[in-house]
Parts: C-alpha cells; structure tokens; sequence
C-alpha cells in the first residue's frame, strides 16, 4: 500500500484568487490522480499527473482551471485557479502503486469558496 | 461511456447479519474490480479487489465476480455499526489504469 499526505486539509478562500493543493506518497508510484468529490456524491477524476511531462485531463477540465505538476514520482500539485463558489467540493489526491490498478486515496482538502 | 451502476440505498441492515452490496458494470473488458469503503467526511479506503470470476474472501469480507453478467458483488458477514459507510465499487480495463468508479452504496448497520 501508499500512505498519502495532503495539505492543506481544508481551506476557506475568496472568489478569484487560487489555491495549490499538495499531494506527498510515501514511496515511489507508477501514477497520480486527482479527484474531486461533492457532498453525497462519487469521485470524478479531473486528471492524471504525469511525471514530466503535462498532466492529462478529463472532460469538462483544463489546464488553465486546473494546473497540475509532478515533479517527481512521490509528489503533485493542484492549483484550483481563479475560484468561485462553484469549485467548493472536497479535492482528493490518489496514487497507484506498482501492483497493477489499486488506488489508494489521500485523506482530501476540504475547499471552501466565498 | 464506461458505466458502473449501484443502487445508492441506504441498505439497512440489523447487527450480525449479511449485507448484500451490488454492482453492475458496462464494459465486457472489464478486468479489474474493488470495492471501497468511504465513512462519512474521509477518503475513500481500498477493502477488496477482485480480478477472477468467482468468490474471493478476506475476514468478514467476499466479493463475488461474474463476469458474463457484468456483475460484481460485495457481501458483509456479521455487520457490525462500524461497517456502516458508502460502499463504492470500481471497475477498470486492461488497457487502462484509471477505474471508474460508482456512485456507491449507503450500507446502515443498525445495533
């Protein structure tokens, strides 16, 4: 398994300005996502941080919304960018480790937009 | 589009019986099955994966793969009041390391 920190755990910002979430796994890992999840609901993944080169993402996200960086195979970046109510949800970091396709998930930032 | 359906519930269960959590999935290459459990207010925690057709147990847990009816399955013998959470299954392919997941199950265990 990865043990997965992040930080900040919750955060309550202001409408406009922009806010990078940090993600640290505690060993070496082939892939890291990041996910955001709204109260009562499933995970949607906004993209997949690859180390080195441009992060791919999903439907309905962009690079300029969401910047991504992975510097390295143990940490990534989300930078949720010039926020509005609309972005409050809870942002989850995951990683998969070298046994094939299990996730394990980071304990989430809780984001909060005024 | 890759779909993975659950009945969001809440399953109610008493204490000391079996829940019965129920997944069905619509990509035949589908290789790959966990299940997650998610207790309110935390990330989501790997219990159970599953990549063969049949029963796979671990403790109180089994999870039950069929893959010619594209159903996955999650039983909980003796639950107990700490079993309860959303339950959230996730399928992935061969050709892709990203698992789609379900909208999950609320299970309530109550005492």
């Amino acid at each position: 398994s990865a043990v997965i920190s992040q930080k900040p755990s919750r955060d309550i910002c202001q409408r406009g300005t922009s806010l990078t979430i940090q993600c640290q796994v505690d060993s070496q890992v082939t892939m890291m996502f990041w996910y955001r999840q709204q109260p009562g609901q499933s995970l949607t993944l906004i993209a997949t941080a690859n180390q080195g080169s441009e992060a791919t993402y999903e439907s309905g996200f962009v690079i300029d919304k969401f910047p991504i960086s992975r510097p390295n195979l143990t940490f990534s970046t989300l930078t949720v960018s010039n926020m509005s109510p609309e972005d409050s949800s809870i942002y989850l970091c995951s990683a998969e480790t070298l046994r094939a396709n299990e996730q394990f998930f980071g304990p989430g930032t809780r984001l909060t937009v005024l | 589009q890759k779909e993975v359906e659950q009945n969001s519930g809440p399953l109610s269960v008493p204490e000391g019986a079996i829940a019965s959590l129920n997944c069905t999935y619509s990509d035949r290459g589908s290789q790959s099955f966990f299940w997650y459990r998610q207790y309110s207010g935390k990330s989501p925690e790997l219990i159970m994966f599953i990549y063969s057709n049949g029963d796979k147990e671990d403790g109180r847990f089994t999870a039950q793969l069929n893959k010619a009816s594209q159903y996955v399955s999650l039983l909980i013998r003796d639950s107990q009041p700490s079993d309860s959470a959303t339950y959230l299954c996730a399928v992935s392919d061969r050709g892709s390391y990203i698992p789609t997941f379900g909208r999950g199950t609320s299970l309530i265990v109550h005492p």
